[in-house]
């Protein structure tokens, strides 16, 4: 089936600092959707991507589709420590998800 | 308040005795599905519903079952756990698809097959 891909799979970074995870397809994605899941937690849905180049913010989050919708961005800037957590994103094509392997986020304070 | 109830959170089991974890949701949602989190693999469907007595194979469906003779249950069926099958499971659902609004998630549950 549809493979997605999700880079980078850790990120450590100082707080204040911007982050961004990236999630890439070989082929066109139907719809994106992000989720975070917070440690020993469930995912939690974020936003869902439709359009070609479509951009959505969130406060300090950022989406991103790409225009050919073959790949999207989580962009978060000035991180805090209540961003700590895994981020996934998730193909939503016919009547199933197909997720990415995620990106762990850690903030050090 | 609307969630989706999974039992139990945590099970450990031996290898070959059948088990069930239960799903159910109160927010009257048509579609259900499961999953399972395994490290660096993100999370992989196992089985979906898209309304009563309606059910389909998602990508990884080997050695489970499931039914669905309820809207607001789910449950999975492990008929005989192998030790592959370690993992933490997930039920989700939605008002159709996973649309516009997302998948809601329950707690998930912890299982280990000795």
């Amino acid at each position: 089936g549809q493979q997605v891909m999700q880079i980078p799979q850790y990120q450590h970074v100082q707080e204040g600092e911007d982050f961004t995870t990236y999630c890439n397809s070989s082929t066109t994605l139907s719809n994106i959707q992000w989720y975070k899941q917070r440690p020993g937690g469930h995912p939690v849905f974020l936003i869902q991507l439709v359009k070609s180049g479509e951009v959505k913010k969130q406060k300090r989050l950022t989406f991103q589709f790409g225009e050919a919708k073959k790949n999207s961005s989580l962009h978060i800037t000035a991180t805090q420590t209540t961003d700590v957590g895994t981020y996934f994103c998730a193909d939503n094509a016919g009547n199933m998800l197909t997720f990415g392997g995620g990106t762990r986020l850690m903030v050090k304070p | 308040e609307a969630q989706v109830t999974q039992n139990p959170r945590y099970l450990i089991t031996v290898t070959g005795k059948k088990l069930t974890v239960t799903c159910s949701q109160n927010m009257n949602h048509e579609y259900m599905s499961w999953y399972r989190q395994d490290p660096g693999l993100g999370l992989r469907q196992i089985y979906y519903s898209m309304n009563v007595e309606v059910t389909d194979k998602g990508d990884v469906p080997e050695g489970y079952k499931v039914s669905r003779k309820e809207k607001r249950n789910f449950p999975l069926i492990l008929e005989s756990p192998s030790p592959n099958q370690t993992s933490l499971y997930f039920c989700a659902s939605s008002y159709t698809r996973p649309g516009v609004t997302g998948a809601f998630f329950g707690q998930g549950t912890r299982l280990t097959v000795v």
